[in-house]
């Protein structure tokens, strides 16, 4: 989706290395989303950021909201081979909770 | 687990069929959303359903139509299908009024 732009596309990173996801939104948000997937599989809500300025952790991942700068960006600390897959930021972009998605971030995690 | 279960896991159908895929919403959910995914790229949007109406639609055409029970569970039904059709297909349930949606499994679809 244009309206949502994740960077980078995919991400290669050594065990125990810190990362960081981006997610820009071409509109106003109302609200946003973590997901991860695994490969052909359904999506596991990790958060959903609401007010500018905030910031959600849950155990190694800490996602922040940059209202003005209609950004949000996800952050590992000391990865580990389960944090592989697929990092998916949705939107609200429209209101009622109808999610428009990334095209999501591809993690690997190298042992 | 999420609650939220959907049935077939896979299937295969050929161009000009249709299909009817089905979720199961986790206990006490009202609401449920449709998304499609095609490989490499992010869900989209396709139709919500509230109290059996349909609240919201994406960019799709009249061939996607869906239905809500009063228990809550949902069917997706696609006619005359396409080859572009071929995808992973997610339902999520979330309860009106509250912003998190929790996401099945997904079908997924071949067409040939």
């Amino acid at each position: 989706s244009q309206e949502l732009e994740q960077s980078p596309q995919s991400l290669i990173v050594q065990e125990g290395k810190n990362l960081t996801i981006n997610c820009t939104s071409s509109k106003t948000l109302y609200g946003l989303y973590w997901y991860k997937q695994k490969y052909g599989e359904g999506l596991i809500f990790l958060m959903m950021l609401q007010k500018g300025g905030e910031e959600k952790s849950h155990e190694k991942i800490t996602a922040k909201l940059d209202e003005k700068k209609q950004q949000s960006s996800l952050h590992i600390t000391a990865s580990q081979p389960s944090h592989a897959g697929i990092y998916l930021c949705g939107a609200d972009i429209r209101y009622g909770n109808k999610l428009v998605f990334g095209a999501g971030t591809i993690l690997r995690v190298k042992s | 687990e999420t609650g939220v279960t959907q049935s077939p896991t896979h299937l295969i159908k050929t161009r000009g069929q249709q299909v009817t895929l089905r979720c199961s919403s986790q206990s006490g959910h009202n609401t449920v959303s449709w998304y499609q995914q095609a490989l490499g790229q992010g869900p989209q949007f396709i139709f919500q359903y509230y109290r059996e109406e349909e609240n919201g639609r994406g960019n799709f055409p009249p061939r996607f139509s869906g239905l809500q029970f009063p228990n809550y569970s949902s069917e997706l039904n696609v006619n005359a299908l396409e080859l572009d059709d071929s995808a992973l297909y997610l339902c999520a349930s979330r309860i009106q009024g509250l912003e998190t949606q929790y996401f099945g499994p997904g079908t997924r679809l071949l067409v040939l």
